[in-house]
């Protein structure tokens, strides 16, 4: 059974760094990519990032890009997302989310990390 | 990358049919066969409903079903169920390896 545990969601200050981390079970992570997705308070999804199965080539939303950093550990079977300067605009719930292979869905998500960006 | 348009909310009876309406443009929806659909339940990560427009994944009742016109995706709940009432996604391929959401729409079951 595929299973996430997400963690690292925390109050920040405004310009503040954080990092999120999602350990997989489950599957052979290593060979899958996976999204990052948010949700801010009262808001619909996000597609935020995605990184391929080894890692070697990342993809950002407009509205993080130069901010965030996705990478991950396959020897940990653990996915972070590095966060910079972080704005009011990122209060959110952040998932991961497994792609099964075709780059354009998402198969099995996580509950998600709460992050909150105030002062 | 401006999110997908769906309708706030949609209600309707046990055992009725719901369609809800996912309005891009031909950069997304219009552009690629690639739509799917999320079903979320609060304080639950989203479920996969629909991929590719119409295919169902494993374990997800054939009463969900996807389309496509154009620039408009829809997804229909068939014979309505409590369990259904939740929250609903679309998502698209937008191009350079981008994804672009729905504003989601809630389903309330009456």
């Amino acid at each position: 059974q595929v299973q996430w545990v997400e963690s690292g969601g925390d109050v920040v200050q405004p310009g503040g760094s954080l990092r999120l981390s999602c350990a997989a079970s489950g599957f052979i992570f290593g060979n899958y990519g996976i999204h990052w997705v948010r949700q801010a308070p009262g808001k619909g999804l996000e597609w935020v990032a995605f990184i391929w199965f080894d890692g070697s080539n990342q993809y950002y939303a407009d509205s993080v890009k130069g901010r965030f950093i996705v990478s991950r550990d396959n020897s940990k079977n653990t996915l972070y997302l590095h966060m910079n300067n972080l704005r009011a605009e990122d209060t959110a719930v952040y998932h991961c989310a497994k792609d099964p292979g075709s780059w354009y869905y998402m198969d099995v998500w996580g509950r998600g990390t709460t992050v909150i960006v105030s002062s | 990358q401006s999110a997908l348009t769906q309708p706030r909310s949609v209600s309707g009876s046990p055992g009725q049919s719901v369609t809800i309406s996912c309005t891009g443009t031909s950069s997304d929806v219009g552009g690629y066969n690639y739509v799917s659909w999320y079903q979320h339940h609060p304080g639950k990560g989203p479920k996969l409903m629909i991929y590719d427009v119409s295919k169902w994944p494993s374990g997800v009742p054939d009463r969900f079903s996807g389309s496509k016109s154009g620039n408009t995706a829809s997804l229909t709940i068939s014979g309505l169920q409590a369990e259904d009432e939740a929250d609903y996604y679309c998502c698209s391929y937008a191009g350079s390896h981008t994804l672009v959401f729905g504003g989601g729409t809630k389903v309330t079951v009456l």
